[in-house]
């Protein structure tokens, strides 16, 4: 059965300091990967997705970046983070017609 | 126009009462769809998908029309645990990406 994989779970990070979030998927190949963030009482912001390696496509101008080094694996990243950059931060999958399935989530806060 | 579109309300209703929500998609290409549910502070888990004959599961009753571009879900006899934000999602198909609506929040009062 397929598996998403997303860490940390929760991060506390200083303003300008660089950010690094994982997440891996197993038991699927070549899937639709999907980075969202979600403010506060907010709904779901798509940031990147990505249909292969190294392809990436952006939804929301910012200071974040994504990356897919490998089939099954989507990294979010930033040199410099800032306030506005703490959320919820999710990582999903999907494949060619199916549902999306998120892992547990990443609660960023800037402090 | 949003590519998925739902009133994000709340809706507040009380235990027992019946309860709709519909959204709206713009591309008539759109493959498959999907209705979730996210609790406060968790990640959004399926509930259930929805076809073109229309989908029961228990309480819960989804349709789509095609023609009309929009999709719903019905809660009958809402119980205290249905509060939640529910999310409308539609999949383009092969490369494209999978595409939420802001979601519904529903609150159902004792």
């Amino acid at each position: 059965s397929q598996t998403i994989h997303q860490w940390p779970a929760t991060l506390v990070q200083p303003v300008g300091s660089p950010l690094s979030l994982e997440c891996t998927v197993e038991g699927t190949s070549n899937p639709n990967l999907y980075w969202y963030r979600q403010a506060a009482g907010r709904g779901l912001q798509l940031l990147f997705y990505s249909v292969g390696i190294g392809q990436i496509s952006s939804e929301v101008p910012q200071n974040l970046s994504a990356s897919r080094p490998q089939d099954r694996q989507f990294i979010l990243s930033s040199k410099k983070l800032l306030l506005s950059d703490s959320g919820f931060y999710l990582c999903a999958w999907s494949g060619v017609v199916t549902e999306a399935f998120f892992g547990q989530g990443t609660r960023l806060t800037v402090v | 126009r949003k590519e998925v579109e739902q009133d994000p309300g709340p809706f507040n209703v009380p235990e027992g009462a019946t309860v709709a929500f519909n959204c709206t998609y713009s591309n008539s290409a759109s493959q498959s769809f999907f209705w979730y549910r996210q609790d406060c502070r968790k990640e959004p888990k399926l509930l259930m998908s929805v076809y073109s004959s229309g989908n029961e599961d228990g309480r819960f009753t989804a349709q789509l029309n095609r023609a009309s571009q929009y999709i719903s879900l019905l809660i009958r006899d809402s119980k205290l645990s249905d509060s939640a934000t529910y999310l409308c999602v539609v999949n383009l198909g092969g490369y494209q990406k999978v595409t939420f609506g802001i979601g519904t929040k529903l609150q159902v009062i004792p």
